[in-house]
């Protein structure tokens, strides 16, 4: 059974950094392409951050672009979000979510219960 | 990078068909062949429905179809039932490792 399980979410004040993790098994993690999708409370959906099988390619939206950096080790079944300059606009919980391949033009076919990341004074 | 436009809220009666749409741009959804569409129930994590316009998963029911033309791609659920009341997000490839979701459809079945 896939299972995706996201830490490393909570409270941190503007400006701050974060670093969520991602912890995945029931699959061979190093076959697929990954994302981060967040989503703001009583909000939509918003796709963050995407990189493929072995972390050659990587895509962030906009909103994100410059100030968050995905990466995963798959020695370790891993994928991380290092999200630095956070905003108040950065508060949402953040879901892992796995591809149907390994590049990064995949549909997200699995995803984790999320973790919660509150940008706050 | 804009989000997808959806309607804010569809509703139909059990048995019914709706039809849900989702417009994207010639960056998008005109230029991929990669719309995917996730359920969303309350306190749940997504689940994907539709993937590369019209495919769905083992396990999905045939109750859901997709379809796309031009820049605006399309969910189609019939005999809706009480279950399929959630909230709908429609996804598009938007090049470049990219990728925007619509602002998303709440479906109330009556």
């Amino acid at each position: 059974e896939v299972q995706l399980v996201e830490s490393g979410g909570g409270v941190v004040r503007p400006g701050g950094s974060l670093r969520l993790s991602c912890a995945a098994s029931g699959f061979t993690f190093g076959d697929y392409g990954m994302s981060w999708v967040r989503q703001a409370p009583g909000k939509g959906l918003e796709w963050v951050s995407g990189i493929n099988w072995n972390g050659g390619s990587t895509g962030y939206a906009d909103s994100v672009k410059g100030r968050f950096t995905i990466s995963r080790d798959n020695a370790k079944n891993s994928l991380f979000l290092q999200m630095n300059s956070l905003r108040a606009e950065d508060t949402a919980l953040y879901y892992c979510a796995r591809g149907s391949c390994s590049s990064t033009s995949c549909p997200l076919r699995h995803w984790g219960q999320g973790t919660l990341v509150t940008v706050s004074s | 990078q804009s989000a997808l436009t959806q309607p804010a809220s569809v509703s139909g009666s059990p048995g019914q068909s709706i039809t849900i749409s989702c417009t994207g741009t010639s960056s998008d959804v005109g230029s991929y062949n990669l719309v995917s569409w996730y359920q969303q129930h309350p306190g749940k994590a997504p689940k994907l429905m539709i993937y590369e316009g019209s495919q769905r998963p083992s396990g999905v029911s045939n109750r859901f179809s997709g379809s796309k033309s031009g820049n605006t791609a399309s969910l189609t659920i019939s005999g809706l039932q009480t279950e399929d009341e959630a909230d709908y997000y429609c996804c598009s490839y938007a090049g470049g490792s990219t990728w925007v979701f619509g602002g998303g459809t709440k479906l109330t079945v009556l």
